[in-house]
C-alpha cells in the first residue's frame, strides 16, 4: 500500500485564498521534507527535516513526526503558487542513505 | 537556485535501444540520486551514490539499468535496453550528506520517451 498519502489530490483556488494540503504516512519515520514542483520542472525543496511549525514566507508546516502526519498551508495564495506539491518521507535504517519515499503530491491551480 | 545540471532535457528511444542520461551534481555535494517520475507522478527510488560508491539501489536498477559516479566526470544512468515501460522523467539530486533529513538539490530532469 502507499506508504506516504497526500490530500486533496487537487485544488483550485481562487487568487487570494488559503488551502491546506495534507500529508499522512502510515508507517514510521524519521524524517520528511516538502518540495513544489512547477508543471515539467525541477523539484524545489520548500521545507526540509521540519518539526513543529515552520514557516517561509506564505508557507507553513506543521509535522508531527510521532503521529506520522504534516501539512503545508499556503497563505493569500498567488498565481505563481500553481504547481504541484509533493512531501516525501525518509526511514534512514543503520547503513543510512538518504533515500526518500514520495507521495503522489497535490496539483494546486490559483485563477485569477 | 538549484545548480544540478543534468542532460539531455528530452531523450527519444526505440524499445530495445540503449538510453543514456547524464547529471552534474551541485559542487561540493557528495551524494546523489536518481529518481523515476512517471506520468501518474509516481516516484521510484532507483540508486544513490556517496562520491563513486553505491549506497543503496532497488532491485530493477542492477538488472536493465547500470550508474556511475566516477570521479572528475558526470554521473551517468544508462538504460540497457528500454521498454515503453521506462517512459518517464529520470530525475537527479544531490545533497550534503546521505541522510533524509539533508535538503535535495534537483536538477530539471531528462525526459525519456520510448516508443
Amino acid at each position: 500500500g502507499q506508504q506516504v498519502q497526500q490530500s486533496p489530490t487537487s485544488l483550485v483556488l481562487q487568487e487570494g485564498e488559503n488551502a491546506e494540503l495534507q500529508c499522512n504516512f502510515s508507517t514510521s519515520l524519521n524524517s520528511m521534507q516538502w518540495f513544489y514542483q512547477r508543471p515539467g520542472g525541477s523539484l524545489v525543496s520548500v521545507f526540509y527535516n521540519p518539526s513543529g511549525t515552520k514557516q517561509s514566507g506564505r508557507l507553513t508546516s506543521t509535522t508531527v513526526i510521532k503521529e506520522r502526519r504534516s501539512s503545508l498551508h499556503i497563505s493569500s495564495s498567488q498565481i505563481t503558487d500553481s504547481g504541484t506539491y509533493l512531501c516525501a518521507m525518509g526511514r534512514d535504517t543503520g547503513g543510512l542513505s538518504g533515500k526518500l519515499t514520495f507521495g503522489e503530491g497535490t496539483q494546486v491551480t490559483v485563477i485569477s | 537556485n538549484s545548480k544540478v545540471i543534468q542532460t539531455p532535457r528530452y531523450l527519444v528511444k526505440g524499445q530495445g535501444q540503449k538510453a543514456k542520461m547524464r547529471c552534474i551534481p551541485e559542487k561540493g555535494h557528495p551524494v546523489v540520486f536518481w529518481y523515476q517520475q512517471n506520468k501518474n507522478n509516481e516516484f521510484k527510488f532507483l540508486i544513490n551514490f556517496q562520491n563513486q560508491e553505491v549506497l543503496q539501489q532497488i532491485d530493477m536498477t542492477e538488472k536493465r539499468f547500470s550508474a556511475e559516479c566516477p570521479s572528475n566526470s558526470p554521473c551517468s544512468l544508462e538504460i540497457q535496453s528500454s521498454e515503453a515501460g521506462d517512459s518517464a522523467l529520470y530525475l537527479c539530486a544531490s545533497s550534503l550528506r546521505r541522510v533524509s533529513n539533508e535538503r535535495l538539490f534537483f536538477g530539471h530532469g531528462t525526459k525519456l520517451s520510448v516508443l
